[in-house]
């Protein structure tokens, strides 16, 4: 079935570094979705991406879409305590009722 | 944030209990959604819920069932649980399925003792 897979798992950055996580699709994408998640809270919706070959930013955020739509990724430059968390990339399902989550990256920051 | 909120915050409950957890949005959104967060695992989607129509089950036990009166108010009825069902149990609507981005409540700690 549709797969929805990040590495890394895990990443711990002294603050100040910069830090990417990468998203990969099994099947092409119409949308890829991001979200983070504070520890102990829940996920929130960051940005979507739509054409292929996109890229946003959001400050010291730059999210990147796949030429082929199917792989994404997230860079934070010069990672700050507050981007502490559980970064998730989620893309539409195949059958077109639901988001299929990817199984997110943790980003510990060292002050 | 208040536009999707969950009730009760934290839950115990006993393996022959039987609880509801609530979730409501005030958002004006046509999809409801349940997930499951375990430690260490990925967001597991439950149940999805368009226009009050279920539209999904991912293959949860019997054991868990939803209700969905209309399109502001989920709920997931619990009964005869597990202790591996302890879990962040999380709500989430969008404007619609498949190409939205989804809003989650503070989701539901339960713990099955």
């Amino acid at each position: 079935g549709q797969q929805v897979m990040q590495i890394p798992q895990y990443q711990h950055v002294q603050e100040g570094e910069d830090f990417t996580t990468y998203c990969n699709s099994s099947t092409t994408l119409s949308n890829i979705q991001w979200y983070k998640q504070r520890p102990g809270g829940h996920p929130v919706f960051l940005i979507q991406l739509v054409k292929s070959g996109e890229v946003k930013k959001q400050k010291r955020l730059t999210f990147q879409f796949g030429e082929a739509k199917k792989n994404s990724s997230l860079h934070i430059t010069a990672t700050q305590t507050t981007d502490v968390g559980t970064y998730f990339c989620a893309g539409p399902s195949e059958y077109g009722n639901k988001l299929v989550f990817g199984a997110g990256t943790i980003l510990r920051v060292k002050s | 944030e208040t536009g999707v909120t969950q009730t009760p915050r934290h839950l115990v409950m006993g393996m022959t209990n039987k609880k509801s957890l609530k979730c409501e949005q005030h958002l004006g959104h046509n999809a409801m959604y349940w997930y499951k967060q375990s430690a260490k695992k990925p967001l597991e989607l439950m149940f999805v819920y368009n226009f009050k129509e279920q539209t999904e089950n991912n293959s949860v036990p019997s054991r868990f069932s939803p209700e969905c009166p209309n399109s502001s108010h989920l709920f997931l009825h619990l009964h005869t649980l597990q202790p591996e069902d302890s879990a962040l149990y999380l709500c989430a609507s969008s404007p619609g399925t498949n190409s939205y981005e989804q809003y989650f409540g503070p989701g539901t700690r339960l713990t099955v003792t």
